[in-house]
């Protein structure tokens, strides 16, 4: 298995929603990383987990809130969210001293 | 910031025809790597150079890395019309475990069959 799954493609959601991005791979990728993707701009890091531990917080609002429940599986949550977080979600990963991060398909964020 | 520039931000050529974009970025690096991503979509690892690297080749890419002009290029020959996309330009610097990736501001090309 070589593929980086993310569910749902598509969300839309009310400012006084509370949802949640799942992001899978099963390549033993140690690493797991969200990026947001402004339409016509290039990906942005938010959030970076190393052996399930973050690494990185870019400054993101606390109303997006990561969880690495365990070495597969990166979730995003989501609460009190605004209009400018409509964006692509991106989710990657990478093995321990890899080069090549290993992005899955997206999801399509619209805040409403 | 380290975020890359790239240029053009948007080419389109004939099917058939070669696609060279390039890219400048502002500090000292690891690794630059290109992206491609399709329409709105994840995106796809497509090369790696390393700095000590100066070129290097896969199929029909080529990518060239200058550091003392902090600039790449990449070259694509004989373009299809699959390769319609955004390429996207990355440094990254690693850190015990994960890489931070800078992604460039991207150049899009359409390849006209």
């Amino acid at each position: 298995d070589t593929e980086v799954t993310q569910t749902p493609k598509h969300l839309v959601m009310g400012m006084t929603n509370k949802k949640s991005l799942k992001c899978e791979q099963h390549m033993g990728h140690r690493a797991m990383y969200w990026y947001k993707q402004k339409a016509k701009k290039p990906p942005e890091l938010m959030f970076v987990y190393s052996y399930e531990k973050l690494s990185i917080n870019e400054s993101v609002p606390s109303r997006f809130s990561p969880e690495c429940p365990n070495s597969s599986l990166l979730n995003l949550h989501l609460h009190a969210l605004q209009p400018e977080d409509s964006a692509l979600y991106l989710c990657a990963s990478s093995l321990p001293g890899g080069d090549e991060q290993y992005f899955g398909p997206g999801t399509r964020l619209t805040v409403t | 910031s380290q975020q890359g520039e790239e240029d053009p931000q948007a080419l389109s050529i004939q099917e058939g025809e070669n696609a060279t974009m390039n890219c400048s970025y502002k500090t000292s690096i690891n690794n630059l790597q290109w992206y491609r991503q399709n329409s709105g979509r994840g995106l796809v690892h497509l090369i790696l150079i390393r700095s000590n690297e100066r070129e290097k080749h896969s199929g029909r890419l080529r990518v060239t890395l200058d550091t003392s002009k902090k600039s790449s290029s990449l070259l694509i020959t004989a373009s299809r019309a699959a390769d319609t996309a955004s390429y996207f330009c990355a440094t990254d610097k690693y850190s015990g475990g994960y890489q931070k990736v800078t992604f460039g501001t991207g150049t899009k090309l359409q390849v006209i069959p």
